[in-house]
């Protein structure tokens, strides 16, 4: 049913490197998501956006960045990746509509690994 | 604060027997949903079930269904004839107000299916 792609999948990096996670959807949905979680933990909001130009910080605090150039496209960056970045990262988007009934759809997620 | 507890990390149940996992919420909005999710181990969300605050009748999905206490604020989630492949990890989720699209998730529930 989702149309929303992460890659890559897994991923092993060094300290000091910077990282794009990619996540793209072809849904059109204005609305786009970045959770983080760590094992077997709940998922904590760092990055959203309503639109195309429009990002904002979630609740966690966050060293990553984004950017939203295209509707289908919202990648997360990190400038220079630590060992407590390591964590999986899901991408979500959800429909513009009135009402709050809509769900979020959600992609397989990146497990990062720090070293 | 707190704005989804989910109390019981873990459960086990009976192959074909029902199970119901507790979500609490903490919200002063009037009008808000509460969300049910399904993590397999292979990392996806899945969604479950949708309850809205005004919804007056309790929201089934298959064998799943969402026992809505509004005045106890809780939105317990309830699978009948539990199967081998519902062994996941639930989170439950809520989105305040009819204009924010962001979902807060609780630490989630993760139930194991016995044969």
């Amino acid at each position: 049913e989702a149309d929303i792609y992460q890659t890559p999948r897994y991923l092993v990096i060094g300290t000091g490197k910077k990282i794009t996670l990619e996540c793209s959807q072809t849904m059109g949905h204005d609305k786009m998501y970045w959770y983080q979680q760590d094992p077997g933990m709940e998922l904590h909001l760092i990055h959203y956006s309503y639109g195309v130009n429009s990002t904002e910080k979630g609740d966690l605090s966050s060293e990553s960045t984004v950017s939203r150039i295209r509707t289908e496209h919202f990648p997360l960056t990190l400038e220079s990746a630590r060992p407590s970045h390591t964590s999986q990262y899901l991408c979500a988007s959800s429909p513009h509509r009135t009402g709050g009934r809509e769900k979020l759809f959600f992609g397989s997620g990146t497990q990062l690994s720090v070293l | 604060a707190q704005k989804i507890t989910q109390t019981q990390p873990g459960m086990f149940v009976q192959e074909k027997e029902a199970v119901t996992l507790d979500c609490t919420y903490d919200t002063s909005d009037q009008s808000y949903g509460l969300f049910w999710y399904k993590q397999p181990s292979s990392g996806e969300m899945i969604f479950l079930i949708y309850q809205g605050s005004y919804d007056e009748q309790n929201a089934t999905e298959g064998r799943y269904s969402l026992n809505f206490q509004k005045a106890r604020k809780s939105a317990n989630l309830v699978i009948s004839a539990s199967q081998l492949g519902d062994s996941a990890m639930y989170f439950c989720a809520m989105r305040e107000g009819s204009n924010d699209y962001k979902l807060s998730f609780g630490a989630g529930t993760t139930v194991t299916v016995r044969a």
